[in-house]
C-alpha cells in the first residue's frame, strides 16, 4: 500500500489565491519530497524536507513537516493558472531505496 | 542536457502478449528506478537499480514482471503474459546518487495498455 495520503483530493481556487494541501504517512520517515505533475506528463521534483527540518521555502513554495504528526502540508502563495497541476508527496521506505507517493491532489487554479 | 527518456510512449498489446518498455536514464546518473502509474493513483514503487544491479525489486508485483539494467544505463522493463490489470502508466526515473535525499528526474512515461 502507498505510504502518503493527500488531502483534500482535488482544490479549486482563484488566481493569486493560496492552496494548501496535506499529505499523511504512516511510518518514520528520513525525508519527505513533494512533486507536481501535469496532465499526461512525468512528475517534476519541488522539494525536499528532511525529518529533522520543520518548514522549508523555494519560491512561492512552503512546506511544513510534523513527524509527530506524520504530516506535511505544502503551500502555494499567490498561485497562477499555471499551477494547475497533480500534486504529490513522496516519503522514503525503510531502506532509503523505495519511495512512496501518495494519491496526490489536483489543483486547480482559475484565471 | 537531455533528461529521462522512454520509449515507446504508447504501447497497445494483447493480453497474454510479451512486452519491453525503455527507459534512457540522465547520462551519469547511476540509480534508476521504475514506477507504475494507474488512472487517479500516485506512483507505485516497482523497482530500483544502483548501477548494474538490481538493489531493491519489493516492489515487483509478481514473477510475469523483470527489470535489467546491463550496463549501468539503459534499463528495460519486461513484462511476460501480460494481464489487462497490467494497464498503466510506467515511469522511469534517474538520481544521481542513490539514498534518502537526493531528487528524482522522471521521464514522460509509457502508457501500456492491454486489451
Amino acid at each position: 500500500s502507498q505510504q502518503g495520503e493527500e488531502d483534500p483530493q482535488a482544490l479549486s481556487i482563484q488566481e493569486g489565491e493560496n492552496a494548501t494541501m496535506n499529505c499523511s504517512y504512516k511510518t518514520s520517515i528520513n525525508n519527505l519530497q513533494w512533486y507536481r505533475q501535469n496532465s499526461g506528463r512525468g512528475l517534476v521534483h519541488l522539494i525536499l524536507i528532511r525529518s529533522n527540518e520543520r518548514e522549508k521555502h523555494s519560491g512561492r513554495l512552503r512546506v511544513t513537516l510534523d513527524t509527530s504528526k506524520k504530516s506535511s502540508s505544502l503551500l502555494i502563495t499567490a498561485s497562477r493558472a499555471a499551477d494547475t497541476a497533480s500534486y504529490f508527496c513522496a516519503t522514503d521506505g525503510p531502506t532509503g531505496n523505495q519511495f512512496y507517493f501518495g494519491t496526490g491532489t489536483s489543483l486547480t487554479v482559475i484565471p | 542536457g537531455a533528461g529521462v527518456s522512454q520509449t515507446p510512449s504508447n504501447k497497445v498489446t494483447e493480453k497474454g502478449k510479451y512486452v519491453e518498455l525503455r527507459c534512457d536514464p540522465i547520462s551519469g546518473h547511476t540509480a534508476l528506478y521504475w514506477y507504475r502509474q494507474s488512472l487517479g493513483q500516485g506512483p507505485e514503487f516497482l523497482i530500483y537499480f544502483q548501477g548494474t544491479g538490481a538493489a531493491d525489486d519489493s516492489g515487483l508485483p509478481n514473477d510475469r514482471f523483470f527489470a535489467v539494467r546491463p550496463e549501468g544505463s539503459v534499463s528495460t522493463l519486461k513484462i511476460q503474459r501480460t494481464e489487462r490489470g497490467d494497464s498503466a502508466v510506467y515511469l522511469c526515473a534517474s538520481s544521481s546518487w542513490a539514498g534518502r535525499y537526493n531528487e528524482q528526474f522522471f521521464g514522460p512515461g509509457t502508457r501500456l495498455t492491454v486489451l
